[in-house]
């Protein structure tokens, strides 16, 4: 069964290092999303890919955080720098990107631990 | 902006019985609904989508309705198990951007 993969798991950093976590999404995904998830809370949207064009990164913290994805295919969300605040689980997810709405698949996500 | 509202919280049942959990939301203008499942440390699994046209889904022993006039979402589980034990987050998806929004979950423990 396809699913989507994120690389690392886990990830420990210092403040003001950069991070970066990487998505693949499942093949034919249009669609591609980040999410922030704080323990204890649902997960908030990021940045939102249709094919390599982003269609919505109101809530992305942009002094910091940038995302890409070149080709349409997989994606790249970066911190630089990091902050203590920024520790979270951060999800990707994907869906075929048809107007109308689709099933939204998830990763396991990159648990970001920033000491 | 939407808000996503579940109740309850957490909630802890004895094997087999029947449960509900709630879900409410303040914009109607919804593409569609999700319910997840999230186990601790793990990603989310999508359990049901509804369409915004629909008023029910079902999947084996999982029921979700939706009435989108009054902003508000049901997920039923029959006979619960203790392989049910998760965390359940339902989602509305914007209408325009398709976005989903969260809401902050309904911990569920069955107890053998």
């Amino acid at each position: 069964e396809a699913e989507v993969a994120q690389s690392p798991r886990y990830k420990i950093t210092e403040k003001s290092q950069a991070v970066a976590f990487w998505c693949d999404p499942i093949s034919g995904h249009a669609t591609l999303y980040w999410y922030r998830q704080i323990l204890g809370q649902g997960p908030e949207l990021l940045v939102q890919f249709q094919d390599e064009s982003v269609v919505d990164d109101s809530q992305l913290p942009k002094d910091r955080f940038s995302a890409e994805r070149l080709k349409g295919v997989d994606s790249t969300l970066k911190i630089q720098p990091a902050e203590l605040g920024d520790s979270a689980m951060y999800l990707c997810a994907s869906s075929l990107g048809r107007r109308g709405g689709d099933i939204q698949y998830f990763g396991a996500g990159t648990r970001l631990s920033v000491l | 902006k939407q808000e996503v509202t579940q109740i309850p919280a957490a909630l802890s049942v004895p094997e087999g019985e029947n449960l509900v959990l709630n879900c409410s939301f303040t914009d109607s203008a919804i593409y569609n609904l999700q319910w997840f499942r999230q186990d601790p440390g793990k990603g989310l699994t999508s359990l049901l989508l509804i369409q915004s046209s629909q008023r029910e889904q079902t999947s084996g022993r999982l029921n979700a309705s939706l009435d989108k006039s009054s902003g508000r979402s049901t997920l039923y589980i029959a006979a619960s198990q203790p392989g049910d034990s998760a965390t359940y987050l339902c989602a509305p998806a914007q209408g325009g951007s398709e976005k989903l929004v969260f809401g902050k979950g309904t911990k569920l423990t069955v107890n053998p």
